[in-house]
């Protein structure tokens, strides 16, 4: 089964850039990878997604490795409205999702 | 607001009962997804449903089912139910079947087994 490994938690400071990893070593061609990231009490909001190339969205940036075995979301300028678990997801085709342990985000002012 | 209703907010119960939640996606969209979150386990998917059939099944128990009406409105229901039960049970819904779609989460249905 695709899965994918993050760290538990980090740490930024406020108005730097954060940069936030994920390993999925055992992706399929076909799979997508998604982030989304849920703030204290509500639910996951859809942050970016690619499948090879790098993305950019208002929001973040998508960094995928060559060989897709890993991914980074990096937040240009990290707010304290930026703390929040994010979750690194691969979509497969058979259209299930599989989350990762998410990292919580710190920003500190 | 992500556009998907979920109802109840809250819900007690006790052991062995039957409860059931809501999920009304976003206008336009096809397909419901139903996630559970507990402490321990994180967010674990449990079944997809698109334009009222089901496409795809995660972790779900056999003592839960869902089913989607053809106003698109979800149910999931969960019975006999067990402490472990107990958890956040998030409804999403996407525009398509998912392949690429953005999912837009609901605010989620928090059940206390007692």
């Amino acid at each position: 089964d695709a899965k994918t490994t993050q760290p538990n938690s980090m740490e930024s400071n406020e108005e730097e850039p954060v940069h936030l990893p994920c390993n999925h070593s055992t992706i399929s061609g076909t799979d997508y990878i998604h982030w989304y990231r849920q703030l204290p009490s509500q639910g996951p909001e859809y942050v970016i997604h690619g499948l090879t190339s790098n993305v950019n969205n208002r929001m973040a940036s998508l960094a995928i490795a060559e060989d897709r075995k890993s991914s980074t979301l990096i937040l240009h300028r990290a707010t304290l409205r930026d703390a929040a678990v994010y979750y690194c997801i691969l979509r497969t085709t058979g259209n299930q999702f599989y989350f990762g342990t998410g990292t919580s985000l710190t920003v500190i002012p | 607001d992500s556009g998907v209703t979920q109802t109840p907010k809250h819900l007690i119960t006790a052991t062995g009962q039957r409860v059931t939640l809501r999920c009304s996606p976003r206008s336009g969209d096809l397909s419901v997804y139903w996630y559970q979150q507990s402490l321990d386990q994180g967010l674990q998917f449990l079944i997809q449903y698109y334009n009222g059939e089901e496409r795809a099944k995660g972790n779900i128990l056999e003592r839960f089912s869902a089913q989607q009406f053809p106003d698109l409105h979800s149910e999931l229901n969960l019975s006999s139910l067990e402490l472990g039960d107990s958890a956040l049970y998030f409804c999403a819904s996407s525009v398509d079947q998912g392949w690429t779609g953005e999912l837009f989460f609901g605010e989620g249905s928090r059940l206390t087994v007692l």
